[in-house]
């Protein structure tokens, strides 16, 4: 079974709302979460690396107001699109690893479509 | 910084060819190494790693890629290609160390089987 879980899989907003997409470690201490963003037909981009307890970092030009990110417990990491825009349509993706280097797993995905 | 490079967009077989798809990559050290495949809307499977030791690396559903350190590449391969293993792959990169999961992605290649 998966060992990261990603809500929802799908959400369509309007524009100008917040949308809030939960990644959550099932069965293991997820000390570092990432959050990836990939367009059609494009790869995946690193947005940010959370640790738990701590500030995230993000990766240049991706704007930290506008995409807010909590690492509150080592099961839990959210991202919050606030303010969303059409140009916010994109498939999210987040990734989980703790421990040993041996864990590092991804969520399933949440498209986000922006109306 | 870490780069990956998949040369090939897209490449289409026949079902029961051999398929290989080449990915290179840019890295001061020897990074961690990773394919993944991803099917229209969903997240990421991981198909194999590489951490260490034997550069042969046997990953699942039959695939299979090769560390090569002077050619700086991590080739995925496997020998008789079924119609299910159309879709989309990403070769990764990813540093040693505190950074470990934070992962550099290629453009992806997008495989086609034939019948």
């Amino acid at each position: 079974g998966a060992v990261v879980s990603q809500h929802p899989s799908r959400v369509i907003c309007k524009s100008g709302t917040s949308v809030k997409i939960e990644c959550r470690s099932l069965d293991f201490q997820a000390t570092t979460m990432f959050w990836y963003r990939q367009f059609p037909k494009q790869s995946l981009m690193l947005m940010a690396t959370s640790n738990e307890g701590s500030k995230a970092t993000y990766e240049q030009g991706v704007e930290k107001d506008k995409f807010l990110i909590n690492h509150a417990s080592l099961t839990l990491s959210t991202l919050t699109v606030t303010s969303a825009h059409p140009e916010d349509s994109s498939f999210y993706i987040c990734s989980a690893s703790g421990g040993a280097e041996e864990k590092l797993f991804f969520g399933s995905g949440t498209q986000l479509s922006v109306l | 910084a870490q780069s990956v490079t998949q040369p090939d967009i897209h490449i289409t077989v026949s079902e029961g060819a051999s398929l290989e798809l080449r990915c290179n990559y840019s890295y001061g050290a020897t990074p961690y190494l990773f394919w993944y495949v991803q099917s229209p809307g969903q997240g990421l499977q991981l198909l194999l790693k590489y951490f260490s030791g034997d550069t042969l690396v046997q990953g699942i559903k039959g695939f299979e890629a090769e560390f090569k350190r002077s050619q700086s590449s991590f080739n995925l391969r496997k020998p008789s290609v079924h119609w299910s293993d159309a879709a989309e792959y990403f070769c990764a990169v990813g540093a040693r160390g505190t950074s470990y999961g934070k992962l550099t992605f290629g453009q992806g290649t997008i495989l086609t089987v034939h019948p």
